[in-house]
């Protein structure tokens, strides 16, 4: 497929346990972002990418998370030590660069449940 | 101060009718770009429309259009002859042009229910 995506979809885990969620990006989008979005509310800023770039990490709500992008591509959004806060849907999305204009095409999310 | 205000928690709107679905933004950047998102029940984000805060004619795309009132802050979507299909949330989100700061900043959404 052409658009961004996932994996996995869903994930059930226990507070305390660590998660991973990965985001594969729209071929040749060199901007890549973390977004999450708790029940009813709009998306929150986690994340972002760009090239070989240091991250913009300012959004992170803790350092209990972390994100890396392996070779300009894939991306892994790690949680450590998972709160029952954390239950959210983590979306990703990428574009093709930087400025006003670059649309984000976004995947369709990972909805992580914090028993 | 919020960035993004969408002030409509939720509309119910007749079929056919048009339906305009509000948002204003904060920004002391006099560059910046304004999008509006759909996010069906299926949960993806759908891109829409986009304004740029230079562009001199008001965004169109197809049904969409965005009432862009620069003076007031306002970035409002109006759809035309709504459908069924047009229930969703919508979010209107922004980009401000510090490089290096290119997150999309999100209102909180508007809830809408189209009614047979």
């Amino acid at each position: 497929g052409a658009g961004v995506s996932q994996s996995p979809s869903n994930k059930v885990t226990e507070k305390g346990k660590d998660v991973e969620l990965r985001c594969d990006p729209i071929s040749g989008h060199t901007a890549l972002y973390w977004y999450r979005q708790s029940l009813g509310q709009g998306l929150e800023f986690l994340i972002y990418f760009q090239g070989n770039s240091a991250p913009d990490k300012s959004g992170l709500p803790s350092d209990r998370f972390s994100a890396e992008r392996t070779g300009g591509s894939v991306s892994t959004l790690t949680i450590q030590r998972t709160q029952q806060e954390d239950s959210a849907v983590y979306l990703c999305a990428s574009s093709q660069g930087q400025g006003i204009y670059n649309e984000q095409f976004f995947g369709p999310g990972t909805r992580l449940t914090v028993l | 101060a919020q960035k993004i205000t969408q002030t409509q928690p939720g509309m119910f709107v007749q079929e056919k009718e048009a339906v305009t679905l509000d948002c204003t933004y904060d920004t002391s950047d006099p560059s910046y770009g304004l999008f509006w998102y759909k996010q069906p029940s299926s949960g993806e984000m759908i891109f829409l429309i986009y304004q740029g805060s230079y562009d001199q004619q008001n965004a169109t795309e197809g049904r969409y259009s965005l009432n862009f009132q620069k003076a007031r802050k306002s970035a409002n979507l109006v759809i035309s002859a709504s459908q069924l299909g047009d229930s969703a949330m919508y979010f209107c989100a922004m980009r401000e042009t510090n490089f290096g700061n290119e997150k999309l900043t999100f209102g909180t959404g508007t809830r809408l229910t189209i009614i047979p």
